[in-house]
């Protein structure tokens, strides 16, 4: 089973619409990661969390909202979605162990807005 | 702010030759790493860097940073079909910051016969 998993793989919206993207780990890592990848853009940091009360804004956090259920939940929203949303969303985590705080992906949502 | 961009974007090489991608960025920063994204997939991780001279070799890559320089290099030996994807560096803030990773933009490698 994969280490990190994100639901829905792939979600077709419209404009306006609420959208919730989940991450569950089963790493036991305390730090998650939402970025968001774009041709050309590479990926781009939406929020992150170091543990289940610490919450912060990344590069490009404005349209997204996040919460952090549990130490392995990890969720971004889109209050109301537009079109230059549509975009590969991954998921990642990370620990300090050996001090490498290596970052390890999901498998990717898909979203298009329409 | 930190900047990272990686050069060249796209790499177009024929099988058994030998090429190098740059990663520069703006500001000090002692852990790099590179990642491999397969298209269609996630990010595997391929090296992490945590200091000046580190040199790290897997098969046919070998990665190496350079701290004074802001530089890492991710050379590619004898290439072959499998190793087209893209390739991502990312460097880690320090400070208050530390663990978050800013990405280049990633290099897409094609290698044909």
């Amino acid at each position: 089973d994969a280490d990190v998993t994100q639901t829905p793989r792939n979600r077709i919206t419209k404009t306006g619409k609420r959208i919730m993207l989940e991450c569950s780990q089963t790493k036991g890592h305390d730090r998650m990661y939402w970025y968001r990848q774009d041709p050309g853009l590479g990926l781009r940091l939406i929020y992150y969390s170091f543990d289940v009360k610490d919450i912060n804004k990344g590069e490009i956090s404005d349209g997204y909202s996040v919460s952090r259920q549990a130490q392995a939940k990890f969720s971004l929203s889109l209050e109301s979605a537009i079109p230059n949303q549509t975009a590969l969303y991954f998921c990642a985590t990370s620990d300090l162990a050996g001090g490498r705080h290596t970052q390890y992906f999901g498998p990717g949502t898909r979203l298009t807005v329409l | 702010e930190l900047k990272v961009e990686q050069n060249p974007l796209f790499l177009s090489m024929q099988e058994g030759k030998n090429y190098t991608i740059y990663c520069n960025y703006s500001t000090t920063s002692d852990r790099l790493y590179w990642y491999r994204q397969d298209p269609g997939k996630s990010l595997e991780s391929l090296f992490v860097l945590l200091s000046n001279g580190a040199v790290k070799q897997e098969g046919r890559l070998m990665a190496s940073l350079d701290t004074k320089a802001r530089l890492s290099t991710l050379h590619i030996t004898a290439a072959v079909h499998d190793l087209s994807a893209t390739y991502f560096c990312a460097v880690a803030a320090g400070g208050t910051s530390y663990g978050k990773l800013t990405f280049g933009q990633g290099t897409i490698l094609t290698v044909h016969p």
